[in-house]
């Protein structure tokens, strides 16, 4: 079935860096873009940046500019979002998203990224 | 960037009540806006797309409206599965944007 299945949840401690993956089934994978939301606990959804899957391009919030990289490896219909340097407050719940034009309709189930020394 | 402010930010009513919920921007958005719930634990899920045009199998109970810079989310009659937090996100320039939630608790 048409779904998002995002990687497991990770602990990394501050200054490390994280990939998380988001594999694609069900649907032509570079027909859509992808999108990554997070959601520290207790707060609300902050978006991070879109690829993409056709032909590669990006849009990072600036914010996270520098230290987020989102990449797709289209033979495996899975998309990435790498976070570098990573400190306390990247401590969040992280989401894919297929990002239609006008919605994000279908989510991963998300991935949980621990930041703690 | 577009700055997304929504109100209220806590919604206490009862089933079978009307729900209204704002969301207004910082600058136009066109009708480039989206309505997304999520209840604990769950990813958010797509309600109301450009606007005013509900995803598919969204109820009819839930309606968008607006244009420009002011945007509503209508619950007409509340159901007890409709007490979650609402996000709306613009569409419209990059980077994208979220609101920061309205909760909608149960009075």
């Amino acid at each position: 079935q048409v779904q998002l299945v995002q990687s497991g949840a990770e602990v990394k401690k501050p200054g490390a860096s994280v990939k998380v993956s988001c594999k694609a089934s069900g649907y032509t994978f570079t027909s859509y873009g992808i999108s990554w939301v997070r959601q520290a606990p207790g707060q609300g959804l902050e978006w991070m940046g879109w690829i993409s899957a056709y032909n590669g391009n990006t849009n990072y919030a600036q914010k996270l500019q520098g230290r987020v990289t989102m990449t797709t490896d289209t033979s495996t219909s899975t998309a990435y979002m790498e976070l570098r340097s990573l400190r306390s407050d990247d401590t969040a719940v992280y989401y894919c998203a297929r990002d239609e034009e006008a919605a994000a309709v279908l989510w991963g189930q998300g991935t949980l990224v621990t930041v703690s020394s | 960037e577009i700055v997304l402010t929504q109100s209220p930010a806590t919604l206490s009513l009862s089933p079978g009540e009307r729900a209204t919920l704002s969301c207004r921007a910082s600058q136009s958005v066109s009708s480039y806006l989206a309505w997304y719930q999520q209840k604990p634990g769950q990813a958010p899920r797509l309600l109301i797309y450009d606007a005013s045009n509900r995803a598919t199998g969204i109820p009819a109970r839930f309606s968008g409206s607006g244009s420009g810079t002011d945007f509503t989310l209508t619950i007409s009659s509340l159901e007890p599965e409709d007490f979650a937090v609402y996000y709306c996100q613009q569409r419209s320039n990059w980077p994208q944007s979220f609101g920061q939630g309205t909760k909608l608790e149960i009075k």
